[in-house]
């Protein structure tokens, strides 16, 4: 089964960005990779998904314009760029895969916080 | 946009207890329904996908079920282990992916 390790935690200042990581155990080009945060007390928001074979991406239209996610197939790893952070983006961020359409969210990485603050 | 709402937003529970929780959409979303179950500090961890299939290695004492708009998720005799907080989520349109606000179970 594929294992998903994030990069570790980030402080960022408000206005800079932050890329997190994201390394598949055995890199596969079906499915979906996706992101999803959770700020400190609250509840899951799904940020978008990238395709592993093509590198197609979608995103929640509140980030369109703020986030990108990429791929490097060669060391199996996917990344989510966030731009223009502000404290509202303090949040764990995971990774997580979808093996197939009707298979919703399979594995999950173990997060990433990020901390924004002056 | 597709909005999902858990009730009860929190819930007092014996081990042993008969659990259900209820995820309504704001339209329709067959049977595009997971429940994922959090625990403090971790990861999400998928219990049910398309409404009512049990994911690998989950226990027995979860099941789900309803489609279009109404779904629950019960668990038959809750466990010390299972004191946690559910999210369902609905993945109908691959473009957009919502989930419920939670529901939290605490021992009573």
């Amino acid at each position: 089964q594929v294992q998903l390790v994030q990069s570790g935690a980030e402080v960022k200042k408000p206005g800079a960005s932050v890329k997190v990581s994201c390394k598949a155990s055995e890199y596969t080009f079906t499915g979906y990779y996706n992101w999803v945060r959770q700020a400190p007390g609250q509840g899951l928001e799904w940020m978008g998904w990238i395709n592993p074979n093509t590198g197609a991406t979608n995103y929640a239209q509140k980030f369109q314009g703020w986030v990108t996610m990429t791929k490097d197939t060669s060391i199996s790893t996917v990344y989510m760029d966030l731009s223009r952070l502000t404290s509202d983006d303090t949040a764990v961020y995971y990774c997580v895969y979808a093996s197939g359409t009707d298979s919703a969210f399979d594995i999950w990485g173990q997060g990433t916080m990020v901390t924004v603050s002056s | 946009d597709i909005q999902m709402t858990q009730s009860p937003s929190t819930l007092s529970a014996y081990v042993g207890d008969r659990v259900t929780i209820t995820c309504r959409a704001s339209q329709s979303v067959n049977s595009w329904l997971a429940w994922y179950q959090q625990k403090p500090g971790k990861a999400p961890k998928r219990l049910i996908y398309k409404a009512s299939s049990l994911a690998s290695g989950v226990p027995s004492r979860f099941s789900g079920s309803g489609s279009g708009t109404e779904f629950t998720l019960t668990i038959s005799s809750l466990q010390p282990d299972d004191f946690a907080t559910y999210y369902c989520q609905q993945y109908k349109s691959y473009f957009l992916y919502t989930f419920g606000q939670g529901t939290k179970i605490e021992i009573k």
